[in-house]
């Protein structure tokens, strides 16, 4: 059972579009983080949501934890070919040190 | 670098031998957690210990896998008379605390079993 599905799976676009990667569960999550993982590599921490409704901004990454701490969605805004990666979202239940994530979203930007 | 280190990088074993990944965790963590990634998946937690302490191994198969976390030296992922189906790659991280708190991982070890 995956408890957290992202969409789109893949994305192919457009050096300077803007795009949006969702992260969804049925599950009630303490916090939720977005990692961008590049070929070869681990996965590299980006942010950590923890209040519902809590927006943070990293230049031009928008990240969103949904009021009920069920969901979250990444914005790329003016997307850049430095962009390219594998995006995973990964939540903890109840402060739990156990990161369940999610089978990623492969962003591919086309200069 | 401070960062999470796991050596080797690139591991091959033939089927029945066995493969030892290590990881040394950030300066100052204490808590080191392992897991697994299968090709085009997201990772799948694995095992959590802290120093000489294994915490939590549910997510470890319960044959052909152990870890330890020694009071010194690195953390070690061993897997005992691999197959074909152990392939993947093996990530480790680690946090300053257990709970709720951020984890950072290493550029993790590409097991390919033959």
């Amino acid at each position: 059972t995956q408890l957290l599905e992202q969409s789109p799976q893949f994305l192919s676009i457009q050096e300077g579009e803007n795009l949006t990667v969702y992260c969804n569960s049925s599950s009630v999550f303490s916090s939720l983080q977005w990692y961008r993982q590049e070929p070869g590599e681990g996965p590299v921490l980006l942010v950590t949501v923890v209040t519902g409704g809590e927006v943070k901004k990293l230049k031009r990454l928008t990240f969103q934890f949904g009021d009920a701490r069920k969901d979250s969605s990444l914005h790329i805004t003016a997307a850049q070919p430095g962009d390219t990666g594998l995006y995973l979202c990964a939540g903890a239940k109840d402060s739990s040190y156990k990161l369940i994530f999610g089978s990623g979203t492969r962003l591919l930007v086309r200069p | 670098n401070a960062g999470v280190m796991q050596n080797p990088r690139h591991l091959v074993r033939r089927r029945g031998q066995e493969a030892r990944l290590r990881c040394s965790p950030m300066k100052g963590h204490s808590h080191v957690y392992w897991y697994r990634q299968l090709p085009e998946e997201g990772l799948k937690f694995m095992v959590y210990l802290q120093k000489e302490n294994i915490i939590d191994e549910s997510g470890m198969p319960k044959e052909r896998f152990s870890a330890e976390f020694p009071k010194e030296g690195p953390s070690i992922l061993r897997i005992q008379q691999v197959v074909r189906g152990d392939s993947a790659a093996y990530f480790c991280a680690s946090s300053l605390l257990g709970e709720g708190t951020e984890a950072f991982f290493g550029q993790g070890t590409r097991l390919t079993v033959v």
